[in-house]
């Protein structure tokens, strides 16, 4: 089945700071998503970006479908921004199959 | 506006009881699915749904039933809870997997099996 990579595994920023988050997957691609799990557990989807780029506020995702990668940028850092970032991906199945995900910790 | 409903929040099994996990979606979603989140391995598909009367296995499967006898609902009935199945347990829901459709999920539920 479709493999799915993040980098980092972790990452702590200071508050203001700007990152970038990785996710390579091992074949083409119909369907790729953003994730945020806050540090209550809770599950709230950022993008489906199977290619392109889009932004919302602070946050912004490019997808290169054709190179198997997809960025999270997340731009002036806030505390709020802290917890762990999935991306997922279906390729030729109806599985969607996640990542491991990158711990961000953002420090005041 | 409720979207995807879990219950219950917590559970705890002893080694051999069987129980079901439910999950309840308003949103007309036809694809469903049941993930598991164990620390270190991220996100791992149990089983999922494209409709009523269909499912599927995911990555994970063994251990774990599944139907889906509505659009609204997709429980997951655990037969025989062993230790290894200790977790927390979401559920989740789109209109489908093609076309702009994100995956919306459920507030987990988190079973401990002792």
């Amino acid at each position: 089945g479709i493999q799915v990579e993040q980098s980092p595994p972790d990452l702590i920023l200071q508050e203001g700071a700007n990152s970038t988050l990785r996710c390579n997957f091992s074949d083409s691609v119909n369907n790729l998503q953003w994730f945020h799990q806050n540090p209550w557990g809770q599950l709230i989807n950022l993008f489906y970006i199977p290619s392109g780029t889009k932004q919302n506020g602070r946050l912004s995702a490019t997808t290169v479908a054709t190179e198997r990668y997809s960025l999270l940028y997340i731009s002036s850092s806030q505390t709020t921004d802290s917890g762990v970032y999935f991306c997922a991906v279906t390729g030729a199945t109806n599985k969607l199959i996640f990542g491991t995900g990158t711990l961000l910790a953002v420090q005041p | 506006n409720a979207g995807v409903t879990q219950t219950p929040k917590f559970q705890v099994l002893k080694t051999g009881q069987s129980m079901t996990l439910q999950c309840a979606q308003d949103m007309n979603h036809e694809y469903m699915s049941w993930y598991r989140q164990d620390p270190g391995m991220g996100l791992r598909l149990i089983h999922y749904s494209v409709g009523a009367g269909i499912t599927d296995q995911g990555e994970v499967p063994n251990g774990y039933n599944v139907s889906r006898s509505t659009t609204e609902d997709f429980p997951l009935r655990l037969l025989s809870a062993a230790p290894s199945q200790t977790s927390v347990y979401f559920c989740a829901s789109s209109y489908s997997l093609t076309g702009n459709s994100p995956l919306h999920f459920g507030n987990g539920t988190r079973l401990t099996v002792t």
